[in-house]
């Protein structure tokens, strides 16, 4: 019950095309959902973030949308860049501080 | 500007050898993680605290310790290494209220002959 599973585990995308990384979880009381980057050499840093209260989150030309009935959330990254390439990680927390981590997707943006 | 400061950034040690990583934040965070990251795994969670003399037991504990003296510091131990605990490891720190902003660290990369 304390899972996230995300998917796929690594995705190529063309310069310029929308990049989905999905993520599902089990725990119904989880009321916090962070996706995170991260560059080869570095720590994740925060992206976006949604709680359950809404469907949709902008930020840009990042989208998190949210499911809240499936149990699923996804990031959505419009305009891919190359710059966009990086390994990206959903989260899910409730009111303890701690976060439950999907496995990672390495995205690969191709010029 | 506020950060967070992990030291080593490169290790290599023997099997049995007690390593201390460390990890220094500036925010002032109450709220500090260690978790190590391994390949099809994601983050996992070895320790936390939430404060002065608090210590907490993540996911993946064993064979790992740590301590809370003063806010700024949050030092991981690994009582006798293994091959096992090959891993880049990763520290945390964040704010006050549930869903604060986990910010990471650099990372250490350890590696247990």
């Amino acid at each position: 019950q304390q899972q996230v599973k995300q998917s796929p585990q690594s995705l190529i995308v063309q310069k310029g095309g929308i990049s989905i990384i999905n993520c599902a979880y089990e725990n119904t009381a989880f009321d916090y959902f962070p996706w995170y980057q991260q560059f080869p050499g570095k720590g994740p840093a925060l992206l976006i973030a949604i709680r359950p209260d809404v469907s949709e989150k902008k930020e840009g030309r990042f989208t998190i949308s949210f499911n809240k009935s499936a149990k699923q959330f996804s990031l959505h990254i419009m305009d891919s860049q190359p710059g966009d390439s990086a390994t990206y990680f959903c989260a899910a927390s409730y009111s303890n501080y701690q976060l439950i981590w999907g496995a990672g997707t390495k995205l690969i943006i191709k010029p | 500007d506020a950060e967070i400061t992990q030291s080593p950034r490169h290790k290599i040690t023997e099997t049995g050898r007690q390593v201390t990583l460390a990890c220094h934040q500036t925010w002032n965070h109450n709220n500090m993680f260690w978790y190590r990251q391994d390949l099809g795994h994601g983050l996992r969670l070895i320790h936390y605290s939430y404060g002065v003399q608090d210590t907490n037991k993540g996911e993946v504990s064993d064979g790992y310790s740590v301590s809370r003296s003063n806010t700024e510091d949050l030092p991981l131990t690994l009582e006798s290494a293994a091959s096992s605990q090959t891993s880049v490891y990763f520290c945390a720190s964040s704010g006050p209220r549930e869903g604060d902003t986990q910010y990471f660290g650099p990372g250490t990369r350890l590696t247990v002959l």
